[in-house]
């Protein structure tokens, strides 16, 4: 299976801050690489898919791109509603594994 | 508007089946463009894929196989989850999601998702 990491596991930040959540797998992926967000007691919801390509409804201020072998969620604009954990998932290889979540609250 | 909905008991005995089904609103199962798969969330923990179904033909997280089922009933319009000889390891929130993949790129993504259904193993 492809293991996936996530850094920080955790962050603090204000309303307005700019968010950068990194993932990274434990072997090439391609671009097969999507975001989720998860509220406490609610199902996932899809932000990103294909490392970049923002779903339909999800605000701008999400973007997602790919660095080397690492990909990162950016959030340029920290709002009320985006405090929530968020999960990378690769889609390459099944299982479809996911990253273990960062999880943003407010500082 | 595509909406899925788990069922299912929300108690299981330690060494039964779990079994739950997921009814599809605003699509058709035995669609070839889309999947159906399961992903579980163990109390406080991340996302665990377990398998999907597409074309009748099942894909599953080797850790769980030997003990998984998926299967689709056309003729309601959901698909289904049995997962065998639990145990307490088993206790999760139990999501149910549409995979869409994009043909020509090969990109996949599960959208949209149930809400969950919570499944305590436990005598």
């Amino acid at each position: 299976d492809i293991q996936m990491t996530q850094s920080p596991p955790s962050l603090s930040a204000s309303l307005g801050d700019r968010v950068i959540i990194t993932c990274r797998a434990s072997q090439t992926i391609s671009n097969y690489l999507n975001w989720y967000q998860q509220k406490p007691g609610k199902a996932p919801k899809l932000l990103i898919y294909a490392t970049s390509s923002l779903q339909s409804g999800v605000p701008s201020r999400f973007s997602g791109i790919q660095t080397g072998t690492d990909f990162t969620l950016t959030i340029s604009s920290l709002q009320p509603e985006d405090f929530a954990t968020y999960y990378c998932q690769q889609t390459y290889s099944a299982p479809f594994t996911f990253g273990p979540g960062t999880k943003v609250d407010i500082k | 508007q595509v909406q899925l909905q788990e069922s299912g008991p929300g108690l299981v005995r330690p060494s039964q089946t779990l079994s739950l089904t997921c009814t599809v609103s605003g699509a058709f199962v035995n669609s070839g463009g889309h999947y159906w798969t399961w992903i579980r969330q163990r109390p406080g923990e991340g996302l665990e894929s377990i398998g999907y179904i597409r074309f009748g033909t099942t894909h599953l997280n080797p850790a769980l196989k030997s003990r998984v089922i998926i299967s689709v009933d056309p003729s309601k319009n959901l698909f289904s989850l049995d997962l065998t000889s639990v145990t307490a390891a088993d206790t999760a929130v139990y999501y149910c999601a549409r995979g869409v993949t994009d043909h020509t790129s090969g990109w996949s993504w599960f959208d949209p998702w149930g809400p969950g259904t919570l499944v305590i193993v436990s005598s």
